[in-house]
């Protein structure tokens, strides 16, 4: 059974850096593309990054890029999210979620993990 | 960005009946390898996306046959039969075409 648990969400002042976690089993990891899809509260879906198998090529959109980085280890099967220079509108459920083959079509998700970035 | 353009943006149905859900691309959402990369997730209450359909009308694994989608180019629909009461919850179309992915608001279904 395929799962994603994240992990390391919480509340972080304006600013601050955290980074979030995920960690993979059920299937062979290292064969497959990642990302970190997020859902501010009450609102819809926003992916945030894609990192391909073997982490060489990063993709971001441009409400992120240069703040996030995403990560692997293939060695642990887990997924990593870093944020730095977090603003209140980064508030939100961060979905930790397998690309089905290199195509950004999400076929599982983890559970999410909140982050709350306020003063 | 491809803007996904859902509509409704809620409906209430009865159990038993039969629900459309369409979905607008502001762009073609043919790849150039010939595929079309529009998916349908759904969101129930309290819980994850899950997905239901990809590449238009590919069921996911474990996805009952009431789920159906259709459409290309630019117009897509899921539609929903025999509604039951597991099948509420808000109901997303999204592009893996380009990137970046992008996603429509949502179509919360409710159960009469």
């Amino acid at each position: 059974e395929v799962q994603l648990v994240e992990s390391g969400g919480g509340l972080v002042q304006p600013g601050r850096s955290l980074k979030l976690s995920c960690a993979a089993s059920g299937f062979t990891f290292s064969n497959y593309y990642m990302a970190w899809v997020r859902q501010a509260p009450k609102k819809g879906l926003e992916w945030v990054a894609t990192i391909s198998t073997s982490g060489s090529r990063t993709y971001y959109p441009d409400s992120v890029k240069g703040r996030f980085t995403i990560s692997r280890d293939n060695a642990k099967s887990s997924l990593y999210l870093q944020m730095n220079s977090l603003k209140s509108e980064d508030t939100a459920t961060y979905y930790c979620a397998r690309h089905r083959a290199t195509v950004a079509t999400f076929d599982y998700w983890g559970q999410g993990v909140m982050v709350t970035v306020s003063s | 960005d491809v803007v996904m353009t859902q509509t409704p943006v809620s409906l209430s149905v009865s159990l038993g009946g039969q629900v459309s859900i369409s979905c607008r691309s502001s762009q073609s959402l043919v790849h150039n390898n010939g595929n079309t990369y529009l998916s349908w997730y759904l969101q129930k209450p309290g819980q994850s996306p899950q997905l239901l359909i990809y590449k238009v009308s590919n069921r996911f694994s474990g996805i009952s046959d009431r789920f159906s989608g259709s459409g290309s180019g630019t117009d897509f629909t899921l539609k929903i039969s025999r509604v039951e009461p597991d099948d509420l919850g808000v109901y997303y179309c999204g592009q893996g075409t380009q990137y970046p992915p992008t996603f429509g608001s949502g179509t919360k279904l409710e159960i009469k």
